[in-house]
């Protein structure tokens, strides 16, 4: 069980350069999370998706899309890099339990350099 | 605007002792309370839940919850040098989960 997987571990772009950070979980969890986080702020929602098919704007979404590939896939990508985005990226899943919570693993993270 | 409130620290405190991290929240109406652990370097690793007013234990981890005062809290006994490390709150479960931006912890040796 790898839990949550993200590529690339290390991104450096230039401004107005385009990526993919790709995301995938083995754990079946329906629904799934990019959040980013930078120094002494904490993580912030970009997107999530509920489950497969649906994808919803979180806290911070401009400048970001996100495509749900399937059950195990959510990918972020970025059209045009700004140095604003040079962040850590955490993609993360969740399954709410009966009678319980809807607790979030995250994967390992991207971290990402605008120049 | 929902928020988050830690102290950031660096909290510092001997091995063996006990840590307190602490957490204050806005909404009243959270249903749902995290603990994550999270190394320089690395992502944010749970340590815990609670929901319930009290308090929970997990080995060395206890944490209580008030939701009257909006506040909920870690305590960490025998604490080790490996604890040192960021400890971030959460608040809401699932999509609705507001993060704090984390105390830094430190175990002196």
């Amino acid at each position: 069980n790898a839990g949550v997987t993200q590529t690339p571990k290390f991104q450096v772009l230039k401004t107005g350069q385009s990526m993919t950070l790709q995301c995938a979980q083995d754990m079946n969890h329906n629904s799934m999370y990019w959040y980013r986080q930078d120094p002494g702020m904490g993580l912030r929602l970009i997107y999530y998706s509920a489950s497969e098919g649906t994808t919803d704007k979180g806290e911070v979404p401009n400048g970001y899309n996100v495509s749900r590939l399937n059950k195990r896939e959510f990918s972020l990508r970025l059209e045009s890099a700004a140095p604003s985005q040079t962040s850590v990226y955490f993609c993360a899943s969740s399954e709410r339990r009966k009678g319980g919570t809807d607790t979030q693993y995250f994967g390992p993270g991207t971290r990402l350099t605008v120049l | 605007q929902k928020e988050v409130e830690q102290n950031s620290g660096p909290l510092s405190v001997p091995e063996g002792a006990i840590a307190s991290l602490n957490c204050t929240y806005s909404d009243r109406g959270s249903q749902s309370f995290f603990w994550y652990r999270q190394y320089s370097g690395k992502s944010p690793e749970l340590i815990m839940f609670i929901y319930s007013n009290g308090d929970k234990e997990d080995g060395r981890f206890t944490a209580q919850l008030n939701k009257a005062s909006q506040y909920v809290s870690l305590l960490i006994r025998d604490s080790q040098p490996s604890d040192s490390a960021t400890y971030l709150c959460a608040v809401g479960g699932g999509f609705k989960t507001i993060f704090g931006a984390g105390t830094r912890l430190f175990v002196k040796a």
